[in-house]
């Protein structure tokens, strides 16, 4: 079982929808959360971090964590063209060394 | 967020050669800095850790005589591709994490290295 598991995609979705991208985790000692976004030949950029149980709401993005079920998620509104890359979910390792990256999940934006 | 600065953004060298990147934090001091590799459409790979003023932890697979890395500072670290070969040709990405700042990770530009 991989540390980090994301659907690959691509996940297609239409313009002005909302995008739902999903994350599991094994470890269930993390304590931190992130969803990173990468454009094509980019380095990755934080959009969202998350540490509580619930919902953090930042523009049109929501990351939901459920530490219960070891899963974090991330919903984009009103999805635009622009928001088309690859998301990458990542979790603080319980011993607080490092931060383990799932593999992405590769949404697209369809006009 | 933090800015993390990188470069060279692309490095185009000779099969042989070696090659250095830099890392530095620009406006927080990095306890630890995280170097990782990406192959076109495949995953980030960390490649290894760095805390300042120690050596470097390495992943498993990862030679550590063959990627120098060197941590002097709470603001630069650096990675040496050493005589590098066409297969060491990838996008390399350092990261730099503050202290108490929530774990949060900031990711440099990245370089792009092409061994000819």
């Amino acid at each position: 079982q991989k540390e980090v598991e994301q659907n690959s995609g691509p996940l297609s979705v239409p313009e002005g929808a909302i995008a739902s991208l999903n994350c599991t985790y094994s470890d269930r000692g993390s304590q931190s959360f992130f969803w990173y976004r990468q454009y094509s030949g980019k380095s990755p950029e934080l959009i969202m971090s998350i540490y509580s149980n619930g919902d953090k709401e930042d523009g049109r993005f929501t990351a939901q964590l459920n530490k219960a079920s070891q899963y974090v998620s991330l919903l984009i509104r009103d999805s635009q063209p622009s928001d088309s890359a690859t998301y990458l979910c990542a979790v603080m390792a319980s011993s607080a060394s490092k931060i383990i990256f799932g593999s992405g999940t590769r949404l697209s934006i369809r006009p | 967020g933090a800015v993390v600065s990188q470069h060279p953004s692309r490095v185009i060298c000779k099969s042989g050669t070696s090659v250095k990147i830099e890392c530095r934090s620009l406006d927080f001091q990095a306890t630890t800095m995280f170097w990782y590799r990406q192959f076109p459409k495949q995953s980030l790979m960390l490649m290894a850790t760095s805390n300042e003023g120690s050596k470097a932890t390495y992943e498993q697979g990862v030679e550590k005589d063959k990627f120098l890395i060197n941590h002097a500072s709470l603001t630069l670290s650096t990675l040496t591709v050493t005589s590098a070969h066409p297969e060491d040709s990838s996008f390399y990405i350092c990261s730099a994490r503050a202290s108490g700042v929530g774990n949060i990770q900031y990711f440099g530009a990245g370089t792009r290295l092409s061994v000819l």
